[in-house]
């Protein structure tokens, strides 16, 4: 799978979007990019995913790029309750035995009243 | 309705205990895993089972031993506990192990080896 970098900490104002990024330039095309999210003291949470188009639902918007070397994942209105490490992961479609997810060190999103 | 359990949530034992932690999903996936966070926070896969099958195994010593019951439950032993085994562990769902599905996560169990 293919490796991905983000920066250690951000912080965001209560009621302003959150915009995380994260870089992934030897993606290929048959990966996935994923966004997890783990609140402290709990077990992580699925966010959204996206292979080439824009992605949203609920939670979150993911924004990747044409040559898909990066994504943003967007909070469109953070909440104190936001506030997490948010981990972007790649992996490949149909992982067979293989399949797993491999978590890097994330992002610590602390948003601020 | 908790979809991923895990107990117990607490577990703090002395060194060369043997223990074990369950996990249950009434989701109806047919994959489940173990994943280890340690200290510093790093999140490992350990094991991973589909359909009372295992598929991964991540080299983790054979202290460590799954065993899957049914497709629903996916328990974890650990004989001759060390200090270094001190984390939180982690039980995690799927609906399959191959595609794009994503992993629904238990909320935990915190082993302290003293």
């Amino acid at each position: 799978d293919a490796k991905t970098t983000q920066p250690p900490s951000m912080d965001c104002a209560e009621g302003r979007a959150a915009n995380l990024p994260c870089n992934h330039s030897t993606i290929s095309g048959n990966e996935y990019v994923y966004w997890y999210r783990q609140i402290h003291s709990q077990g992580p949470q699925y966010i959204i995913h996206g292979l080439k188009n824009n992605e949203t639902n609920e939670m979150a918007s993911l924004i990747i790029t044409e040559d898909r070397k990066s994504s943003t994942l967007i909070l469109p209105h953070a909440t104190l309750r936001d506030t997490a490490v948010y981990y972007c992961i790649v992996r490949v479609m149909g992982g067979g035995s293989n399949y797993k997810l491999t978590f890097g060190k994330g992002t610590l999103l602390t948003v601020n009243p | 309705d908790t979809a991923v359990s895990q107990t117990p949530k607490y577990l703090v034992t002395q060194m060369g205990n043997d223990k074990s932690i369950k996990c249950e999903q009434n989701l109806g996936h047919d994959t489940m895993y173990w994943y280890k966070q340690d200290s510093k926070k790093f999140l490992k896969i350990m094991f991973s089972y589909n359909n009372k099958e295992l598929i991964i195994n991540e080299t983790v010593p054979n202290r460590f031993s799954p065993k899957s019951p049914d497709k629903a439950h996916l328990n974890l032993h650990i004989n001759s506990l060390e200090l270094g085994d001190s984390a939180v562990y982690f039980c995690a769902s799927s609906p399959t192990s191959r595609g794009q599905e994503t992993q629904y996560f238990g909320p935990g169990t915190r082993l302290l080896v003293l």
